[in-house]
């Protein structure tokens, strides 16, 4: 069973950071693009970030201080999150690429997390 | 960065009634692979989405077939054959074909 389990969220000061990991299992995490998303409060889905085998893609409002990372040995999708801002704020899930035996599915999110909030406030 | 639009953003249904959803893309989202980068997610409330059809018309594993995807190029729809309660939440249509991935605004389904 495909499971994605996000942890690191919390309340944090204007221009302070996190650090959100998420861990995967049930599936063979190397093989697979995987992204975060996140959602404002009572807001849609916007996509953050995505990592494949040889590349790494950002949003525009993120550029610059966010990072994404993975550790394919420790099956573990990671967003390091600087220089937060008001507008941060959102549940952020992680997102797995790809339906098994769907080939070209890398951008259809199959599998989401549970999602972890961040708050960015005073 | 491709713009989705849905509507309605609000759906009313009775239970047991059919109900559908469009979505429409600022291009054409038909690959020169004849797939259709189209997927439809459903979320409930204070849950995580989950994906209910990708590539325009194909059922994720474990989803009702009372569920089906259909369109190609610019228009696509979401149809329920036959609306249960379960199937209140909101309803986002996102384009797959590029980076960065762009959702619709959201319908929300509520029961009559």
């Amino acid at each position: 069973e495909v499971q994605l389990v996000e942890s690191g969220g919390g309340l944090v000061q204007p221009g302070g950071s996190l650090r959100l990991s998420c861990a995967a299992s049930g599936f063979t995490f190397s093989s697979y693009w995987m992204y975060w998303v996140r959602q404002a409060p009572g807001k849609g889905l916007v996509w953050v970030s995505h990592i494949t085998s040889d590349g790494i893609n950002y949003a525009d409002f993120v550029q610059g201080r966010f990072t994404i990372s993975r550790d394919n040995a420790q099956n573990t999708l990671y967003l390091q999150m600087n220089s937060l801002r008001a507008e941060d704020t959102a549940v952020y899930y992680c997102a797995r690429g790809g339906v098994e035996m769907a080939t070209h599915s890398r951008r259809t999110f199959a599998y989401w997390g549970q999602g972890t909030p961040v708050t960015v406030s005073t | 960065d491709i713009v989705m639009t849905q509507s309605p953003l609000s759906l009313p249904v009775t239970p047991g009634e059919p109900a559908s959803i469009s979505c429409r893309s600022s291009q054409s989202l038909l690959h020169r692979n004849g797939n259709n980068y189209l997927d439809w997610y459903l979320q409930k409330t204070g849950q995580s989405p989950q994906l209910l059809i990708y590539m325009g018309s194909n059922r994720a594993p474990g989803v009702p077939d009372r569920f089906s995807g259909s369109g190609s190029g610019t228009d696509f729809t979401l149809r329920i054959s036959r609306v249960e309660a379960e199937d209140v939440g909101v309803y986002y249509c996102m384009q797959a074909l590029q980076t960065p991935q762009t959702f619709g605004q959201g319908t929300k389904l509520e029961i009559k």
